[in-house]
């Protein structure tokens, strides 16, 4: 079935430095790709999402951009901030129903002053 | 707009027991999707309910059921409760479900432990 792969965290980082998050993904059909971020106590927000190959999601200086010669959908901050802390979360909607979402383990990204 | 609600935020049960979550979606919203999240396995789908109907389940025993009611307002039972019960539940809203291109929004979620 459908999966996704991101890197194992926790992944900590200084204020301003740069992030990238990996994320690979197996999927029989065309999915939809999603990131998803979740702050301490609280549910998941969606913070960027691609529909097709080669679609850049953007949003709060994050970016990640679809590949499909890859299968990755890699997350990218140029300066990340201490309120960029939380985990996140790559994803993809199922290939037999776009209702169901498939993610990834999670990475805990913390960032210092 | 009013967001996801979720309740109660948090319960404590012991095995054997039964429970009940309830989640309101978003005004306008008739799909509502339901997922387990523990530290061991992650977030899985439970299923999906959409016009009062399930039409997507994910790999969860009997045990695990669901109902929507005809204001889109959802509930999930646990029957028999387990130890490996325990985790957050969220239940995300999307307006008709089944499209990638309608984001889903989640709750807080409700945070189920059980001794």
């Amino acid at each position: 079935g459908d999966s996704v792969t991101q890197m194992e965290g926790p992944v900590t980082l200084s204020e301003e430095a740069f992030l990238t998050i990996n994320c690979t993904y197996t999927a029989t059909g065309y999915p939809s790709l999603f990131w998803y971020v979740q702050y301490p106590g609280e549910g998941l927000q969606l913070l960027l999402k691609a529909t097709k190959a080669d679609d850049k999601g953007s949003n709060k200086g994050f970016e990640a951009t679809y590949r499909k010669e890859t299968t990755s959908f890699h997350l990218e901050k140029g300066s990340v901030q201490v309120s960029d802390s939380a985990v996140y979360f790559c994803a993809l909607s199922d290939s037999s129903s776009a209702s169901k979402i498939i993610f990834g383990s999670g990475t805990r990204l913390s960032i210092r002053p | 707009k009013a967001g996801v609600t979720q309740t109660p935020r948090y319960l404590i049960k012991t095995r054997g027991q039964q429970v009940t979550l309830s989640c309101s979606p978003i005004s306008g919203h008739r799909s509502v999707s339901w997922y387990q999240q523990t530290p061991g396995q992650g977030l899985q789908f439970l299923f999906e309910y959409f016009s009062e109907t399930q039409r997507n389940k994910g790999n969860f025993p009997g045990r695990f059921s669901g109902r929507q009611f005809s204001n889109s307002r959802s509930e999930m039972n646990v029957s028999t409760l387990e130890l490996g019960d325990s985790a957050l539940y969220l239940c995300a809203s999307s307006l008709l479900g089944g499209d990638s291109n309608q984001p889903q929004h989640f709750g807080d979620g409700t945070r189920l432990s059980i001794l």
